[in-house]
């Protein structure tokens, strides 16, 4: 199975600690999201990445927040100092990005993250 | 300010009947609308897809449905399985520029059997 992975699937973390989540797109996808979901909300676009250009941030994405991808491949999002508000399901996706088509995103399993 | 609407949090139906899940978009620049199925602990899977250039579109037991006047769109499975049950999420997305998804607070569909 060629799909989304994310990892570490759970990070349970103290307040103040940093996290780092990686996230592996389907290898031809060009085009990678990160989404935050909180409990009986549906998923919140965080950012975008059009190969190794990030040219999109939601004004959810603090300072604290900061990702990347590398040479256009995987993906990894860092929260600095993380706080209580900041639990929530991280999800990835990936799509197929060709000019003045619409592609499907395929999301990954998500990492869970809680703040104790 | 939510842009797209699922006005039921849940529906309950019995296995073989028609399950109808609709949602509703604020945004007219909205010109691509996508359903997801989400089962717990797992990300949302793909379920099918319609461009506003279309009004109706199939793919085996699921149908979506367009009312662009309405700004409303509704996902029909015919016939209803016990695994179809989960959480359907709208979304809706522009089909240029970088196409991020606006998602609904989703319906939880329980099939009975």
């Amino acid at each position: 199975d060629t799909g989304v992975s994310q990892d570490p699937r759970h990070k349970i973390t103290k307040r103040g600690q940093n996290v780092t989540f990686r996230c592996d797109p389907i290898s031809e996808h060009n085009r990678l999201y990160w989404y935050r979901q909180t409990l009986g909300q549906g998923p919140e676009f965080l950012t975008y990445f059009q190969n190794e250009a990030q040219l999109e941030k939601s004004r959810l994405l603090s300072d604290r927040f900061s990702a990347e991808r590398p040479k256009g491949s995987f993906s990894t999002l860092e929260i600095q100092r993380t706080e209580q508000g900041d639990s929530a399901m991280y999800l990835c996706a990936s799509s197929l990005g060709i000019r003045g088509e619409s592609y499907e995103q395929y999301f990954g399993p998500g990492t869970r993250l809680t703040v104790t | 300010d939510q842009q797209v609407k699922q006005n039921s949090p849940s529906l309950s139906v019995q296995e073989g009947r028609i399950s109808i899940l609709n949602c509703d978009y604020t945004n007219s620049m909205f010109d691509y609308f996508l359903w997801y199925k989400k089962y717990p602990a797992e990300g949302p899977t793909f379920l099918i897809s319609i461009s506003s250039i279309k009004d109706k579109n199939e793919d085996g037991r699921f149908t979506v449905f367009l009312n662009k006047s309405a700004k409303h769109l509704s996902l029909h499975i015919v016939p209803s399985q016990p695994g179809d049950s989960a959480v359907y999420f709208c979304a809706a997305s522009y089909s240029t520029g970088f196409q991020k998804l606006v998602f609904g607070t989703g319906t939880r569909l329980l099939v009975s059997p």
